[in-house]
């Protein structure tokens, strides 16, 4: 079965700072990725994904993640931090080829941005 | 657009009480899942369906029921309640189960005394 990991689970940046939100992930196969954000008493949205192709991928909202599949690793970064970046973090992967909507989540990362 | 909508969005229930989540949205979509989210828990996958008619069990089902008559809606049923299934529910759907950009509805807040 797969399941993802998120290391931290607070994070504090100042604004305009960069940011890293770190994600492994264990799966057999070729992994269907995925960061997704949870604003305060909203639901989930969708930042990015990768299925295939170039490992570098970019999403919503100026954020970029970068496939790692030597170190397992999908991390989200963004050059520079806005304060309506304030939010939770998921890092997710699908169960499969064809079953990619199956996710998996990790148990989040909260991002606090100082003024 | 109404996208996925839940209700009831907060709910207070005695311990062996029943109740039903309601969920709905108007993207024929085929996917449909309903996940709980807990304190350092994350997300958890309780059911899911890929269409009408046709569901399936997730990571943690126990407790809840589910069915998908129609393609719109996709209903969680408690039939006992009990404390530890305190938490906050989202149901979430996709255009089809491979597509893995799930929408989500803004999550129905249910505590069990």
């Amino acid at each position: 079965a797969q399941s993802v990991t998120q290391p931290d689970i607070h994070i504090t940046v100042s604004e305009g700072a960069s940011l890293e939100l770190r994600c492994n992930y264990s799966y057999g196969a070729t992994p269907y990725l995925f960061w997704y954000v949870q604003s305060p008493g909203q639901g989930l949205q969708l930042l990015l994904k990768y299925f295939s192709g170039d490992t570098l991928v970019q999403g919503i909202k100026g954020f970029e993640a970068e496939f790692k599949r030597s170190q397992s690793s999908f991390n989200l970064r963004k050059p520079s931090v806005h304060w309506s970046d304030a939010a939770e973090y998921f890092c997710a992967v699908g169960a499969g080829t064809g079953t990619a909507s199956k996710l998996t989540f990790g148990t989040g990362t909260r991002l606090q941005v100082t003024l | 657009n109404a996208g996925v909508t839940q209700t009831p969005k907060f709910q207070v229930l005695k311990t062996g009480q029943s109740m039903t989540l309601q969920c709905a949205q108007d993207m024929n979509h085929e996917y449909m899942s309903w996940y709980r989210q807990d304190p350092g828990m994350g997300l958890r996958l309780i059911h899911y369906s890929v269409g009408a008619g046709i569901t399936d069990q997730g990571e943690v089902p126990n407790g809840y029921n589910v069915s998908r008559s129609t393609t719109e809606d996709f209903p969680l049923r408690l039939l006992s309640a009990a404390p530890s299934q305190t938490s906050v529910y989202f149901c979430a759907s996709s255009y089809w189960q491979g597509s893995g950009e799930l929408f989500f509805g803004e999550g129905s807040r249910l505590t069990v005394l």
